[in-house]
């Protein structure tokens, strides 16, 4: 079964840009979607098709997929965005990245 | 403003059945595709099933083929996840998500019910 591949953890400190990858085969053929989850918290949508901020989502996150990568990124991270981040993308069934935890140090 | 709820969770031994209900509102719910996604505990997400706005496509993952039924009834705006033969690894926190998942995200999720299998 297809399977999307993120890092477990990453760290950035306070102002700097973070990347969170997902891998995965051909990952540019689908969609791929970003979601925010904080503790205690149900996921939130920020990223969808892509590269496209949901609603009320700050402009300092973005997204980009292109061949086996699609990528978060986050400029001048802040401290409100330590959470777990999840991509999603698809094929022949709704695929979750295992999640990676932002620490913002 | 849109609302997800969901109820129907609890403490059941291995084998026995549940029935989730997710209340939709301020959307129009017979148009939209509807999905549950849970989360075991200190664990990632994890898609269980989809039905489609009309409620005739369903789709759900392996693990829970034959054992869960996804539906949804129009007149009252539930979702639902019928879920029998309840083994351990089932325990989680149950969301429900509006949306299918290709070509849209989920973009509204309710705050979970939680299901605990235990003997």
């Amino acid at each position: 079964s297809y399977e999307v591949t993120q890092p477990p953890s990453v760290s950035v400190s306070p102002g700097q840009t973070a990347s969170i990858t997902c891998s995965g085969d051909m990952l540019d053929d689908n969609y791929v979607f970003w979601y925010q989850q904080k503790p205690g918290q149900s996921p939130v949508l920020l990223i969808y098709e892509d590269n496209k901020r949901a609603s009320g989502i700050p402009e300092r996150f973005s997204g980009s997929n292109s061949g086996n990568t699609a990528t978060l990124t986050i400029s001048g991270t802040q401290a409100m965005d330590e959470a777990d981040y999840y991509c999603q993308t698809w094929d022949t069934r709704v695929v979750f990245g295992g999640g990676t935890k932002l620490t913002v140090l | 403003e849109v609302h997800l709820l969901e109820s129907g969770g609890g403490l059941v031994q291995p084998g026995e059945s549940l029935r989730l209900s997710c209340a939709a509102s301020g959307f129009t719910f017979n148009i939209y595709a509807m999905t549950w996604v849970r989360q075991a505990p200190g664990k990632g997400l994890e898609w269980v099933s989809s039905i489609s706005g009309s409620g005739s496509d369903s789709v759900y993952t392996d693990s829970v083929k034959g054992r869960f039924t996804i539906s949804r009834d129009r007149s009252k705006n539930t979702l639902y996840l019928h879920m029998k033969n309840l083994r351990v690894d089932d325990t989680a926190l149950y969301f429900c998500a509006k949306g299918w998942g290709r070509s849209d995200g989920f973009d509204y999720w309710g705050q979970g019910s939680q299901v605990t299998v235990s003997s």
